[in-house]
């Protein structure tokens, strides 16, 4: 079974910097993909990015952007130019390439963006 | 938009009691889910279904079935409600092809006392 975890429980960023937020995972799987999924305090969760593991191509969107270690079987989030907007809970989830869509969660991170 | 649509926001039951919460979606995908979202655990699959009457177990399926008789609709039902089952539940959508996005809903926040 696939295994997600993320180390920390909350982080904070002054806006306008840039953050970092770990993920690990296990698995002996060859093909599979990987998300970040954002929840924003009192609203619904969505897709921040993902990566298919086989790319070597780190994925991007905007500010947002991974760094995959597919040996080390590491999946960082990395938010550029923090905003205010970007304060939620940060999951990271896992994604068999078998596996009709069903996701493996990590536990969560809390991102707090000060001003 | 995907739209994705949950019952309730939140629910007080009693210990015992039968419970369902409904999730409906309006973009015709094919995969259901619900998940329970409880702190420093995060999200773990109770439920998922890929097609209709058809449904199969996540992680957590212990006191639990689900019920899923048309596409757009998917249903949690707690048999017997008990105090450890009070969370947060969380229902998705996805089509069916890997890898998709997973649009979820508001969630429901159940209490049961």
């Amino acid at each position: 079974a696939q295994t997600v975890t993320q180390s920390q429980p909350e982080m904070s960023v002054q806006e306008a910097e840039t953050v970092t937020l770990s993920c690990t995972y296990d698995t002996s799987e060859n093909n599979y993909y990987l998300f970040w999924y954002k929840q924003p305090p009192s609203r619904q969760m969505i897709l921040v990015i993902r990566q298919e593991a086989y790319k070597q191509q780190n994925a991007t969107e905007n500010r947002f952007s991974v760094n995959f270690q597919k040996a080390a079987k590491s999946f960082s989030l990395k938010i550029s130019d923090s905003q205010l907007g970007d304060t939620a809970m940060y999951f990271c989830a896992f994604e068999s390439g078998t596996s009709y869509g069903k996701l493996t969660f990590g536990q969560g991170t809390i991102l707090t963006v000060h001003p | 938009d995907v739209k994705v649509t949950q019952s309730s926001r939140y629910l007080v039951k009693r210990t015992g009691e039968k419970v369902f919460l409904e999730c409906v979606q309006d973009m015709d995908h094919e995969n259901m889910f619900w998940y329970r979202q409880d702190p420093g655990l995060g999200l773990r699959l109770i439920y998922f279904s890929y097609d209709v009457k058809m449904k199969e177990k996540g992680d957590i399926p212990e006191g639990y079935s689900v019920s899923r008789e048309k596409k757009e609709r998917f249903s949690l039902i707690l048999e017997s409600a008990s105090t450890n089952q009070t969370s947060m539940y969380l229902c998705a959508s996805s089509i069916r092809t890997a890898p998709d996005t997973q649009y979820f809903g508001p969630g429901t926040r159940l209490t049961v006392l």
